[in-house]
């Protein structure tokens, strides 16, 4: 079973600061890794995912996640973040473990960038 | 072409209605996906087609019904609703159902359900 964690489901922040949002998971097997972003009243984004290779990623909109076998943690950040990067963010991941690369979920974090 | 679509944006009906969600997609996936979200909730996977067959049921109730009439288009064909479903219903697709590194699932705007 698969399953991840968001540590906070609410992050505020002023505009030009830097964020960091938390994910850890856990799996029994490989696993890939997704954060997807959901602005108010649309569907989900792709930000950036982890499928191999280097650990640290970069994705759209200026946002890196690093992948922490370890810590099984794959925390998403911004060094400066923008009014318009108020959206809901949702980690996911998807293990070789399953016959069909499911998604799962976390719960969601609300970020909200102040000016 | 990188778009999925979802028709209608907003839909309100009754509990003995019948209504339909379609979505559809130019990308050439053959793995499409409906997921119901909830106010403040991540997610759920509803039913996953690939290959215009249905693949996975999330044990969802028979009032919601999947239909996948080509590669490009999904259906959900709702009947006899509960107000516990009102939702944002939202499709998905990706390459294949496969193997994750081609699971990248792009989804549509959703369709805001509101069942009286």
């Amino acid at each position: 079973a698969q399953s991840v964690t968001q540590l906070d489901s609410q992050v505020p922040v002023f505009e030009e600061a830097p964020v960091e949002l938390r994910c850890n998971y856990s799996s029994s097997v490989s696993v890939y890794l997704f954060w997807y972003v959901q602005y108010p009243n649309q569907g989900l984004q792709l930000l950036l995912k982890y499928l191999s290779g280097s650990t640290l990623v970069k994705g759209i909109n200026g946002f890196e996640a690093e992948f922490n076998k370890s810590q099984t943690s794959f925390h998403l950040r911004k060094p400066s973040v923008h009014i318009s990067d108020t959206a809901e963010y949702f980690c996911a991941v998807s293990s070789t473990g399953t016959s069909y690369g499911k998604l799962t979920f976390g719960q969601g974090t609300i970020l909200t960038v102040h000016p | 072409d990188t778009e999925v679509t979802q028709t209608p944006k907003h839909l309100v009906m009754g509990m003995t209605n019948k209504k339909s969600l379609k979505c559809e997609q130019h990308m050439g996936h053959r793995a499409m996906y409906w997921y119901k979200q909830k106010a403040k909730k991540p997610p759920e996977l509803m039913f996953v087609y690939s290959y215009e067959k249905l693949s996975i049921n999330e044990s969802v109730p028979s009032r919601f019904s999947p239909e996948c009439p080509n590669s490009s288009l999904l259906n959900l064909h709702l009947h006899a609703l509960q107000p516990e479903d009102s939702a944002l219903y939202l499709c998905a697709s990706s390459q294949s159902q496969g193997v994750a590194s081609y699971n990248e699932q792009f989804f549509g705007p959703g369709t805001r359900l509101t069942v009286l």
